[in-house]
């Protein structure tokens, strides 16, 4: 069965630089989210797109922006990057209400 | 707000049984829970909804009690494959708003 796909898997960056993440969510899923994890840390809600349209914003830097696409692909757009943006960064997809199914993630190191 | 787990973490022998609760303060349309290994994305396990049943596949059940705003995960006959960090998602609307997860509970399966 398709999962959703997220890449890159590793990036790093240096401070100050620009990331961009792209997930690709499972096939006839009308929604997708953004989360972050710091080691350790439980999932921090990032922002969600419910049939391409911003749904719900969680503790999103101003920094940081998404979109999702005509063909349902969402991308997450860093910039001005810090040390502390440094974590996993994981996409989910499901049809609104239900479980979520998460990427592999992307881990970001900026240094 | 973010909801209360616990334990913290819980070390089991193989076969024996667990309870990890999830509590919130605010009203709650549904609860999730999901499993992460380290390293890995989290794994949906089921979903609560408002009503108090009680859902459950193979050793793993939970209840979900809509008046105290508590779900508990009850992991019976644990198994090593059950190792992991078990968080429960809240929401208090519907439809595509984003999770929040609570802190998670280590669950350590010894041989």
């Amino acid at each position: 069965a398709a999962g959703v796909i997220q890449s890159p898997r590793h990036l790093i960056k240096e401070k100050r630089e620009t990331a961009t993440l792209k997930c690709y969510p499972i096939p006839r899923h009308d929604t997708v989210y953004w989360y972050q994890q710091g080691p350790g840390q439980d999932p921090q809600f990032l922002i969600s797109f419910y049939e391409k349209m911003q749904s719900d914003k969680g503790s999103i830097p101003d920094r940081f922006s998404a979109q999702q696409f005509s063909d349902y692909h969402s991308e997450l757009n860093m910039s001005s990057l810090e040390l502390g943006d440094s974590a996993l960064y994981f996409c989910a997809s499901s049809l609104a209400g239900y479980g979520y199914t998460f990427g592999s993630g992307t881990r970001l190191t900026v240094v | 707000q973010q909801p209360v787990q616990s334990p913290q973490a819980v070390i089991l022998r193989e076969g024996e049984d667990a309870v990890i609760n999830c509590s919130s303060s605010k009203a709650l349309y549904s609860v999730h829970w999901y499993r992460q290994k380290h390293g890995e994305a989290p794994i949906f396990l089921m979903i609560l909804l408002k009503g108090g049943e009680q859902k459950g596949h193979d050793k793993i059940s939970a209840s979900f009690n809509e008046k105290k705003q508590q779900s508990s995960l009850y992991l019976t006959a644990s198994q090593l494959s059950y190792s992991g960090t078990y968080f429960c998602g809240t929401f208090s609307g519907g439809g595509a708003d984003g999770l929040t997860f609570g802190k998670g509970t280590h669950l350590i399966i010894q041989p």
